[in-house]
């Protein structure tokens, strides 16, 4: 399978704490995108980082890109009960100009108790 | 960014018979996708749908199961056919759009019970 691994499964946390995912892949990138669904719902875009980044910050927001590892994280910050939601990666490997194919990730559940 | 919206949102259907899912986008978009999103799973990519071409499907996913229409740059619809219990899903659009065509949004997803 092309999906992508990421960890933890499941992710209980106190608000105010901070709460990492991590997010690994197979093959080359162009870019890895982070979503977040809230209960089954649609996905929210949350952040792109391209793979010539290292590292991107957008709010409570920080993602890292390590290429020699295919890894990536999600960091995010002083959480709050309503982050609780489910995060997937998606990578996009596509080698065609014009086209692009994401391969999502297995999801971490995160769960933000008050 | 994009604002797409589906219908409809949820479902719930017989099996043996075929649902029509549309997907209605807010501005031009070359490209767009339909994924599968079985409980508890991740998302699957079922098929590219590019305004002027076939759409094109990923491996497991046939054309008579799932047949796509893109009639323009704002929508299209995705047909679930001959409908089995194995088919409940969320099902949602998505598409590409910005400067850089690069990000990929999301519709809201229907949610799909097959009885």
């Amino acid at each position: 399978s092309q999906q992508g691994e990421e960890d933890p499964q499941a992710l209980s946390i106190q608000e105010g704490e901070n709460a990492t995912m991590n997010c690994s892949y197979k093959t080359s990138i162009n870019n890895l995108q982070w979503y977040r669904q809230n209960s089954g719902r649609g996905l929210v875009h949350l952040i792109l980082i391209r793979s010539n980044e290292r590292e991107k910050h957008s709010g409570r927001l920080r993602v890292t890109l390590d290429t020699s590892k295919k890894s990536s994280s999600l960091l995010i910050t002083a959480s709050r009960a309503a982050d609780t939601a489910s995060y997937f990666c998606a990578t996009d490997a596509s080698r065609n100009t014009g086209f692009q194919k994401l391969v999502f990730g297995t999801g971490t559940r995160l769960l933000v108790s008050p | 960014s994009a604002v797409i919206s589906q219908k409809p949102s949820r479902d719930i259907c017989q099996r043996g018979t075929s649902l029509t899912i549309q997907c209605q986008v807010d501005s031009q978009v070359t490209m767009m996708f339909w994924y599968r999103q079985q409980p508890g799973q991740s998302l699957t990519l079922i098929a590219t749908a590019n305004q002027g071409s076939e759409a094109t499907y990923e491996s497991g996913f046939v054309i008579d199961k799932f047949p796509i229409s893109r009639p323009n740059l704002t929508f299209s619809t995705l047909t679930v056919s001959n409908m089995s219990p194995e088919d409940s899903s969320i099902y949602l659009c998505s598409v590409v759009t910005g400067a850089s065509q690069e990000t990929q949004y999301f519709g809201p997803g229907t949610r799909l019970l097959v009885l």
